[in-house]
């Protein structure tokens, strides 16, 4: 079974520019996250959906952050504008719904703003 | 609020000592789940173990075992006879259920 697919795995990008992340979960998973995980630091949730609707979106900085799953498969993470404390490992995780514990993760995307 | 707090930062053991990862928990929820995750050098994260918050079973997995006490709120983390393979940093997480609130991690180095 393949598991959680995630690109890009590195992203360089100078402050003030927009990035992009793409997430394609587990099949037949109905629940996806991103989570930011800061260097020396846990993963925090910034997003659930649940198919193609959203859960929880407390701790997204709106401001700057918005994502997507639009066929309720894919997602997608985007930043604009960057700022250097966006320096962090971009996680995707998928569980098989809202009430399944295992959340399975992908290999994240390591973004670094200069 | 939900917190896991994880005050092992580093561990170091030589190769085949056994190792115990200590993680404490707040939550005012009586239905929660706990969570040991791993996180090698690829950075992924591999889900290891879940307990329940009605289990307090203590349960051993090969060369892993789980301290579960609702009293002290501690999830601990045991791995007999360590292997080279184990460093990596291990987390500790909380579910309410749904989102997962993780600590902030412990390196585990195992030298041969």
């Amino acid at each position: 079974e393949a598991g959680v697919a995630q690109s890009p795995r590195y992203k360089i990008i100078e402050k003030r520019q927009s990035v992009a992340f793409w997430c394609n979960p587990i099949s037949g998973h109905a629940t996806l996250y991103w989570y930011q995980q800061i260097l020396g630091q846990g993963p925090k949730l910034l997003i659930q959906f649940q198919n193609n609707g959203v859960v929880d979106d407390s701790q997204l900085p709106k401001d700057r952050f918005s994502a997507e799953r639009l066929k309720g498969v894919d997602s997608t993470l985007k930043i604009q504008p960057a700022k250097l404390e966006d320096s962090a490992v971009y996680l995707c995780a998928s569980s098989l719904d809202i009430g399944a514990r295992e959340q399975y993760f992908g290999p994240g995307t390591r973004l670094t703003v200069t | 609020a939900q917190k896991v707090t994880q005050a092992q930062t580093e561990i170091s053991v030589v190769e085949k000592e056994d190792v115990t990862l200590d993680c404490v928990y707040e939550t005012r929820d009586t239905t929660y789940y706990l969570f040991w995750y791993k996180q090698p050098p690829s950075g992924e994260l591999v889900f290891l173990i879940r307990r329940n918050s009605f289990d307090e079973q203590n349960e051993i997995s090969g060369r892993y075992s789980w301290n579960f006490q609702k009293s002290t709120s501690s999830f601990n983390f045991t791995i007999t006879a360590s292997q080279v393979v184990d460093s990596a940093v291990y987390f500790c997480a909380l579910s309410d259920p749904g989102r997962l609130y993780f600590g902030r991690g412990t390196q585990l180095t195992v030298w041969p």
